[in-house]
């Protein structure tokens, strides 16, 4: 089962911040936490990911709590292009994927 | 270019049959996954490989079969004892075992439908 829980769908408004939680109470010392998105019939893309520290990319900002226990992907300005299902992941050994978040972004 | 090709695109099995679906990578990745994602759901990890000659079960197994004789080609059977198979599904693969700082890349799926 996956170890990571998120919520089923947000909402968001075009050009404003999107922040998405992630909680992983059971994450291990070593678990990187990956963020993917799908976009409709097409394979996830990779996003972002951290172990400790928060990360940022062209993509978006990766916060992580200092338990490890939760983390939020934040897109600064949402476009239409970002709605999709969001996956955080704990990256071991088998990869189990949650149901994800659904974005929907209204413009 | 590199990735991850999966074919075909759509499938269609007819009852009793068993089907093959394909997946193949020139990452040179020794980690390959599959999952298979019913409508608007996530995803579901069915068999994964961490080195050639060598897969685990996931969470759905039961039905399907895999091989891994290549460490480019991991290859999923849908057998005939999969009695829902109607579903995308999604091949992956990561880069050397033991790295859970690499990333999954993701191939663009089969369309497995019952006639």
């Amino acid at each position: 089962d996956a170890k990571t829980t998120q919520p089923n769908s947000m909402e968001s408004n075009e050009e404003e911040p999107v922040h998405l939680p992630c909680n992983h109470s059971t994450i291990s010392g070593t678990d990187y936490i990956h963020w993917y998105r799908q976009l409709p019939s097409q394979g996830p893309e990779y996003v972002i990911h951290g172990l400790t520290s928060n990360v940022n990319n062209r993509m978006a900002s990766l916060a992580i709590a200092e338990d490890r226990k939760s983390s939020t992907l934040i897109l600064h300005r949402a476009t239409l292009r970002d709605a999709a299902v969001y996956y955080c992941i704990l990256n071991n050994n088998d990869m189990r994927f949650g149901a994800g978040t659904r974005l929907t972004v209204k413009p | 270019d590199g990735g991850i090709t999966q074919s075909p695109k759509y499938l269609f099995r007819k009852e009793g049959q068993n089907v093959t679906l394909s997946c193949e990578q020139n990452l040179n990745h020794d980690a390959m996954y599959w999952y298979r994602q019913d409508p608007g759901q996530g995803l579901r990890l069915i068999y994964y490989s961490q080195i050639v000659n060598d897969f685990q079960k996931g969470d759905i197994a039961e039905g399907y079969s895999v091989s891994r004789e290549k460490k480019e080609s991991f290859p999923l059977t849908v057998t005939s004892a999969q009695k829902n198979p109607t579903a995308f599904y999604l091949c992956a693969s990561s880069a050397p075992t033991g790295g859970s700082n690499e990333k999954l890349f993701f191939g663009s799926g089969t369309q497995l439908s019952v006639l």
